[in-house]
């Protein structure tokens, strides 16, 4: 089974619709990440949570709000979709590594279609 | 403003043929840098990461380098193969505390029979 999973894997959804992203992990990691990705642009950070209930804005946060409810699960909300919301997002998680660096593990990705 | 920039955009090359991405930076303070493969429809996975004390890391046919005077770094592929057909991401990090990564556009690369 796959350490880091999201749901649903592709969503299509219309203009001003309330949707929910989910991330879930089975690494224990307690970092968690939300970015979002575009053709021709690198990952942007949305959100990001360090331990249950803690939340931080990332770049580009406006428009999205996120829950960290228990170590495993990091969801993200779109409050009123947007068509400039349609990208591919990633969940990630992260670990500090021997050497003091941290690991990102990525989720497969959903893509979301707001028309 | 950090900015991570990579070239080329995309290169198409023969399997078997090498190859080098290169990627320049401008994240400061520097803290460590990684190089990400992505399949396509698929998360982006580490290959290889690198401090400001190392300057070369590999990992089976890639080869990455780092100068962190000239805060340039390439990636180096041998042998290339169909299934290196993916993009490459170079990523930055200012310091270990995990949120402050700042990721490249990355560099698809075809490989063809």
């Amino acid at each position: 089974d796959a350490d880091v999973t999201q749901t649903p894997r592709n969503r299509i959804t219309k203009t001003g619709k309330r949707i929910m992203l989910e991330c879930s992990q089975t690494k224990g990691h307690d970092r968690m990440y939300w970015y979002r990705q575009d053709p021709g642009l690198g990952l942007r950070l949305i959100y990001y949570s360090f331990d249950v209930k803690d939340i931080n804005k990332g770049e580009i946060s406006d428009g999205y709000s996120v829950s960290r409810q228990a170590q495993a699960k990091f969801s993200l909300s779109l409050e009123s979709a947007i068509p400039n919301q349609t990208a591919l997002y990633f969940c990630a998680t992260s670990d500090v590594t021997s050497s003091g660096t941290h690991e990102q593990y990525f989720g497969p990705g959903t893509r979301l279609t707001v028309t | 403003k950090n900015q991570v920039e990579q070239s080329p955009q995309s290169l198409i090359i023969l399997e078997g043929k090498n190859c080098t991405l290169q990627c320049n930076y401008t994240v400061s303070p520097f803290s460590n840098l990684r190089w990400y493969k992505q399949d396509t429809g698929r998360g982006p996975v580490s290959l290889t990461i690198m401090t400001f004390s190392e300057n070369t890391k590999s990992n089976g046919r890639y080869t990455a380098t780092l100068d962190a005077d000239t805060k340039q770094s390439s990636l180096h592929i041998t042998a290339s193969q169909l299934s290196d057909s993916a993009s490459y991401i170079c990523v930055v990090s200012s310091h270990n505390y995990g949120q402050n990564f700042v990721f490249g556009p990355g560099t698809r690369l075809s490989v063809l029979p």
